[in-house]
């Protein structure tokens, strides 16, 4: 089964500093891979996502992530954040649907972003 | 567009009893899925369904069941509630291959 792990559960920062937040799975076979995020008190929001070709996906907000196979990592970034970033961010993973087509979620990191 | 509406928002429920929590989508995606959402925890899989009239178990299935009658209705059951299921309970869709899933408003559970 496949397993989704974020390296940070709580990040801090001023507005202006650039974010980093780490994404790992455990999954040998094809995969989508998400970013979502969750703001105070509202549902999941689709921030970006990969399937297929250049692994530098760019989403909503200024947010962009990088897909490296060989370390199975999808690892979101964001060069200036904002106060408004505030919220939850979720990494995500589907297998195909040969392979269950199951989407499974990392823990969350809690984004606080000082004004 | 109404996309994934779920049923209902908040409820308070007493344990031992039963409950059901709707999940109703318009997008006529063959897959839809059952989350809870715990602090710290993120979300957990309970339930999912590739396709009407098939289910399978997720993370943490224990306590509660599914059913696919068609395509656009994934109700999740507690056949009897226990407080450890206090849980914000989030239902979503997706159609299969390289698609993203959607998901509802949430339904708040608090079991006394």
């Amino acid at each position: 089964a496949q397993s989704v792990s974020q390296h940070n559960h709580h990040v801090i920062l001023s507005e202006a500093a650039s974010l980093e937040l780490g994404c790992n799975y455990s999954y040998g076979g094809t995969v989508n891979l998400f970013w979502y995020v969750q703001y105070p008190g509202q549902h999941l929001q689709l921030l970006l996502k990969y399937f297929s070709g250049d692994p530098l996906v760019k989403g909503i907000k200024g947010f962009e992530a990088e897909f490296i196979k060989s370390k199975f990592s999808f690892n979101l970034r964001k060069p200036s954040v904002q106060w408004s970033d505030t919220a939850e961010y979720f990494c995500a993973v589907k297998t195909t649907k040969a392979a269950g087509n199951k989407l499974t979620f990392g823990g969350g990191t809690r984004v606080l972003v000082k004004p | 567009t109404a996309g994934i509406t779920q049923a209902p928002t908040s409820q308070i429920l007493a344990a031992g009893r039963s409950m059901t929590l709707r999940c109703t989508q318009d997008m006529r995606h063959n897959a839809m899925y059952w989350y809870r959402q715990d602090l710290g925890l993120g979300l957990r899989l309970i339930h999912y369904s590739n396709t009407a009239g098939t289910t399978g178990k997720g993370e943490v299935p224990d306590g509660y069941s599914v059913s696919r009658a068609n395509t656009d209705d994934f109700p999740l059951t507690l056949a009897s509630a226990v407080p450890s299921q206090t849980s914000v309970y989030f239902c979503a869709s997706s159609e299969q291959d390289n698609t993203e899933a959607f998901f509802g408003q949430g339904t708040r559970l608090t079991v006394v």
